[in-house]
């Protein structure tokens, strides 16, 4: 059973428009979201985070909203670059055991 | 050091051999995580230490698979007569509390490839 999950595996986007990546989950017992970004050979590497508490979190160029009635998160990125292109993964931390579940990732590539 | 180390960074290994895989996490780091990437998914919970303490292990997916932390600082995540689908990046990550402030720090990873 997935809690989390990123249902497109990739999206292309060309640099300066928007990038949109999207994000479900089903445990409502959820409270706090993160995005991580990773690109090839290295760890991922936190970008931004959202509480429940919240609908809607900002960072420069990135941006996270939260439905919680859709149990839906998107993560926006405005104006998108070519140094963007990377592996984003939505991620919950369990209630009960504090781990973080992880969704399987979209490949964004932009392109000039 | 200034973030997570992992060792070896790239390891092949024939079926039915052992392996050994270190992570050194942040120093002082409290929290400490394995996490196996299979091909196409997302990182996948294995273990979690805070200090020398394993307080979670739900995630290894058989008894060929045992992490420890002595000293709670540097673990070793030993893969007994490894298999094929043994085969992904296992991840470490480290956090400097115990609990909250979710943010993990991850370290490049070691890619186990096994023939």
């Amino acid at each position: 059973d997935q809690q989390v999950k990123q249902n497109s595996p990739s999206l292309s986007v060309q640099e300066g428009r928007i990038s949109i990546l999207n994000c479900d989950y089903t445990n409502s017992m959820f409270d706090y979201f993160l995005w991580y970004k990773k690109y090839p050979a290295e760890g991922p590497t936190f970008l931004i985070s959202i509480s429940s508490i919240k609908d809607k979190n900002e960072d420069g160029r990135f941006t996270v909203f939260l439905n919680k009635s859709a149990k839906h998160l998107s993560l926006h990125i405005v104006p998108s670059q070519p140094g963007d292109s990377a592996v984003y993964f939505c991620a919950a931390p369990d209630y009960n055991t504090d781990k973080l579940i992880f969704g399987t990732g979209t490949r964004l590539q932009v392109f000039p | 050091g200034a973030g997570v180390s992992q060792s070896p960074r790239y390891k092949v290994a024939k079926r039915g051999q052992d392996v050994a895989l270190r992570c050194d996490p942040i120093s002082g780091h409290v929290s400490l995580f394995w996490y196996q990437q299979a091909l196409g998914q997302g990182p996948e919970f294995l273990t979690y230490f805070q200090n020398e303490a394993q307080l979670d292990k739900s995630g290894l997916p058989s008894d060929r698979f045992f992490a420890e932390r002595p000293e709670g600082s540097v673990s070793t995540l030993k893969i007994q007569r490894t298999q094929q689908e043994d085969s992904a990046v296992y991840l470490c990550a480290s956090r400097p509390t115990r609990t909250g402030a979710n943010v993990l720090t991850f370290g490049a990873g070691s890619r186990l490839t096994v023939l």
